[in-house]
């Protein structure tokens, strides 16, 4: 079954400054999708990748694929307190509508 | 004009107590999920249905039974509720048309088995 590692598992860093999490496949992946959840409410869709070497911005947030389709990264640049949540890359396994989830990545955002 | 809600937000019940858990959705999407989130964050897939029907059904208890009334709602009834049953279950929902894998997720219900 897809496995999906996250690393760091958690990260406290400084208002301004640039960070980066990492999601690692067991398989190629087909589609990597990343939510941001906000303490204590829902997920929310953030990009979705879909071809080797895709790279992707939103805001501040940049994420990009690998070439070989197993590794994604997820770049905040100029980080700020409303970057605070836990970031999850989900990706579909190989089964219609099941979307596996990484480990999470906890940001703290401190001023 | 909220998206995907859930029914209760809270819920704490002492071990052994049946309760469901409602899921609606306004998005016009035709399928929905539920997941589980436990201690450590970590979510996983539960049920998924696609027009009323049920597509995926992990490896979870009997004593879970989703029900979707119709496309927009996705029930979960948890029959004599354990202690591990204590988690933040989240409603998901999405539209098989487009991208199946863009789903948006209701706000979650944390349930608390004492």
């Amino acid at each position: 079954s897809q496995e999906l590692e996250q690393s760091p598992q958690s990260l406290i860093v400084q208002e301004g400054k640039n960070l980066t999490i990492n999601c690692t496949s067991s398989k190629t992946l087909y589609g990597l999708y990343w939510y941001k959840q906000k303490y204590g409410e829902g997920l929310i869709f953030l990009m979705m990748l879909q071809k080797g070497g895709e790279e992707k911005s939103h805001e501040k947030i940049t994420a990009k694929l690998d070439e070989k389709k197993q590794q994604s990264s997820l770049h905040i640049t100029a980080s700020q307190p409303s970057h605070a949540g836990i970031y999850l890359c989900g990706a579909y396994g190989g089964t219609a509508s099941k979307l596996t989830f990484g480990t999470g990545t906890r940001l703290q955002v401190t001023l | 004009d909220t998206a995907v809600s859930q029914t209760p937000k809270y819920l704490v019940t002492q071990m052994g107590n049946d309760k469901s858990i409602k899921c609606e959705q306004n998005l016009g999407h035709d399928t929905m999920y539920w997941y589980k989130q436990d201690s450590k964050k970590f979510l996983k897939i539960m049920f998924s249905y696609n027009n009323k029907e049920l597509i995926i059904n992990e490896t979870v208890p009997n004593r879970f039974s989703p029900k979707s009334p119709d496309k927009a709602h996705l029930n979960l009834h948890i029959n004599s509720l354990e202690l591990g049953d204590s988690a933040v279950y989240f409603c998901a929902s999405s539209y098989s048309g487009g991208d199946p894998y863009e789903q948006y997720f209701g706000p979650g219900t944390r349930l608390t088995v004492t």
